[in-house]
């Protein structure tokens, strides 16, 4: 069953224009939320994370909001640009111990020109 | 500053062969972990390790070992690899595992097995 699901496996995006990344998950343990980028042929990169203490968490162009009561979080990328074409990957801790990460499917973002 | 550091970056195993994943970090990180990717499919945790001579199981184990002899070291075996082991193998490490903290990626390896 999966715990962390994104339910859109590709969006397609004007450059310039707003992105919006969904993600939802079901464990009610997690209590915090990353997001991760990843290019072809590299391995994921750390983008934007969230306690589950705040409702908004903003860096630069990227802001991730999180719903706690419908369980449900988003990335917003604000304006799209064409580097911004990847692969997303929302992923859950829960009570930050060691038994890792887990990750939702992915979303590929293409940025069109 | 090389951060976390996998080789090689793509095998071709015969079925029944052994092999061992290296991965390396550069970080001084406390924590180092295994995930496999597969096709529509996230990233799933196989083990992980909490410090030199500490390793437990991820979430898929079987017919994978780890060990951890130094803090930079987290290497990956496969003991007799299986088709079903085809896959994207990423190393991460993290400062912490008893904090949040973000994890770095390795560059992956790219598994075919035949």
């Amino acid at each position: 069953d999966q715990q962390v699901k994104q339910n859109s496996p590709s969006l397609s995006v004007q450059e310039g224009r707003i992105s919006i990344l969904n993600c939802d998950y079901t464990n009610s343990m997690f209590d915090y939320f990353l997001w991760y980028k990843k290019y072809p042929a590299e391995g994921p990169t750390f983008l934007i994370s969230i306690s589950s203490i705040k409702d908004k968490n903003e860096d630069g162009r990227f802001t991730v909001f999180l719903n706690k009561s419908a369980k449900h979080l988003s990335l917003h990328i604000v304006p799209s640009q064409p580097g911004d074409s990847a692969v997303y990957f929302c992923a859950a801790d829960a009570g930050g111990g060691a038994d890792g990460l887990t990750f939702g499917k992915g979303t590929h973002l293409i940025i069109q020109p | 500053n090389a951060g976390v550091t996998q080789t090689p970056k793509f095998q071709v195993l015969k079925t029944g062969q052994s092999m061992t994943l290296q991965c390396a970090q550069d970080m001084n990180h406390e924590y180092m972990s295994w995930y496999r990717q597969d096709p529509g499919m996230g990233l799933r945790l196989i083990h992980y390790s909490v410090g030199a001579g500490i390793t437990d199981q991820g979430e898929v184990p079987n017919g994978y070992n780890v060990s951890r002899s130094t803090t930079e070291d987290f290497p990956l075996r496969l003991l007799s690899a299986a088709p079903s082991q085809t896959s994207v193998y990423f190393c991460a490490s993290s400062y912490s595992w008893t904090s949040y903290t973000e994890a770095f990626f390795g560059q992956g390896t790219r598994l075919t097995v035949v």
